[in-house]
């Protein structure tokens, strides 16, 4: 069953330091998704990409953070300088559409990042 | 701005026993997904309610959606162990696809099953 990737699981890195989380999206799935964990917390939205063009991204996506889609499988989300309160688990997602209407999201499995 | 709310937020069941989860939001959506999430896992798609009365079973687990109550419920029946875990409810897309694909999640319900 196809299934969304997500590299590296674990990632630990100083503060400052940029750090960029690496998604592979189901192969015939056209949305995009970051969604963020904060540990014990609920899932928050960050953004959504469409048509290598961001669709809706909220507060959270402020300037340190970015998407690209580099090539034709991967989908990464960079954040430029790290702060301490960026530490969560990143989940990446995608869907398909069908005459405009979408369908569930599937999520990886995650990254978590913890920034010391 | 979409507001979700669950409750309970913490629910100890015992096996055999029936409960309802309940998911409220504030503003109009065309769309709610029910989701489950086991400690330190992802998020795992258990059903996608997509019009007003749409009822969905899987196993001792049912969703019902009442867009005009802006309602969710997840109903589960003779609750066995293994169905403890996080269950998030969340809206997605608005009114005329103003935010399209976005999903807002609730705060979760940590559901814990004792034999």
């Amino acid at each position: 069953e196809p299934e969304v990737t997500q590299t590296p699981s674990h990632q630990v890195t100083q503060m400052g330091q940029e750090v960029i989380l690496r998604c592979v999206p189901i192969s015939n799935h056209l949305y995009f998704y970051w969604y963020r964990q904060i540990l014990g917390q609920k899932v928050e939205f960050l953004v959504s990409f469409y048509n290598n063009e961001i669709s809706e991204k909220s507060e959270i996506f402020d300037d340190q953070f970015s998407v690209e889609r580099p090539d034709g499988s991967n989908f990464t989300l960079k954040i430029r300088s790290t702060k301490l309160e960026d530490s969560a688990m990143y989940f990446c997602a995608s869907s398909e559409a069908d005459g405009g209407i979408l369908f569930e999201q599937y999520f990886g499995p995650g990254t978590r990042l913890t920034v010391t | 701005e979409l507001k979700v709310e669950q409750n309970p937020l913490f629910l100890s069941m015992q096996e055999g026993k029936n409960y309802t989860i309940y998911c409220n939001y504030s503003t109009t959506s065309d769309r709610l997904y029910w989701y489950r999430q086991d400690p330190g896992k992802s998020l795992e798609s258990l059903f996608v309610l997509l019009s007003n009365g749409a009822v969905k079973q899987e196993g001792r687990l049912m969703a019902s959606l009442d867009t005009k109550a802006r309602l969710s419920t997840l109903h589960i029946t003779a609750a066995v162990h293994d169905l403890s875990a996080t269950y998030f409810c969340a809206p997605g897309g608005g009114a005329g696809g103003t935010s399209y694909g976005k999903l807002t999640f609730g705060q979760g319900t940590i559901l814990t099953v004792h034999p």
